[in-house]
């Protein structure tokens, strides 16, 4: 069955770094979002991307974040210069079509800033 | 804003009880999730619930949802330890903002023998 796949499992970086968050969405899917989860709380949105744009995205989603779909497969979520309020659980998930009925969510990366 | 509200936000309760767990949303929806998860790991579907009065049920767990109310209820029965983990309702605003999904505070259930 297809998955949502990230990469790393868990990221250790300091205070101050660049840091990549990888995810593959399952292939035919066409809608793509980053969610982070920060430990014991709920599950936030931060941006939604279709046809190669962001279409939407949260307060959280400050000038440090940008997103892109580099070669047609990988969407990458990087923060520029990590803060230790960044440490979070991130989740990419994935939509077929606008319409359908489940969003799909990748395993997540830790990301741990120190 | 869309707030979406879970309760309660902690459950202790012994195996082989019935209890509810209640997810009310602010604003106009008709689709509702139901997502568990474990602690450390992804975010299961559980419900996918797409119009008023919808019900599912898979096991011991039963979903519903009142559009009219903006209520949409959890149910468990007759609860197993396995059962025990965090159960997040979320609300998709698919109308008014490209299926971005608003999650709930989350409910930590814990099934105790």
């Amino acid at each position: 069955e297809p998955e949502v796949t990230q990469t790393p499992s868990h990221q250790v970086t300091q205070m101050g770094q660049e840091v990549i968050l990888r995810c593959v969405p399952i292939s035919n899917h066409l809608y793509f979002y980053w969610y982070r989860q920060i430990l014991g709380q709920k599950v936030e949105f931060l941006v939604s991307f279709y046809n190669n744009e962001i279409s939407e995205k949260s307060e959280i989603f400050d000038d440090q974040f940008s997103v892109e779909r580099p070669d047609g497969s990988n969407f990458t979520l990087k923060i520029r210069s990590t803060k230790l309020e960044d440490s979070a659980m991130y989740f990419c998930a994935s939509y077929r079509e606008y319409g359908a009925n489940e969003q799909f969510f990748g395993p997540g990366t830790r990301l741990t800033v120190l | 804003e869309l707030k979406v509200e879970q309760n309660p936000l902690f459950l202790s309760m012994q195996e082989g009880k019935n209890y509810t767990i209640y997810c009310n949303y602010s604003t106009t929806s008709d689709r509702l999730y139901w997502y568990r998860q474990d602690p450390g790991k992804s975010l299961e579907s559980l419900f996918v619930l797409l119009s008023n009065g919808a019900v599912k049920q898979e096991g011991r767990l039963m979903a519903s949802l009142d559009t009219k109310a903006r209520l949409s209820t959890l149910h468990i029965t007759a609860a197993v330890h396995d059962l025990s983990a965090t159960y997040f309702c979320a609300v998709d605003m698919r109308e008014t903002s490209g299926s971005r999904l608003t999650f709930g505070e989350g409910t930590q259930l814990t099934v105790n023998p």
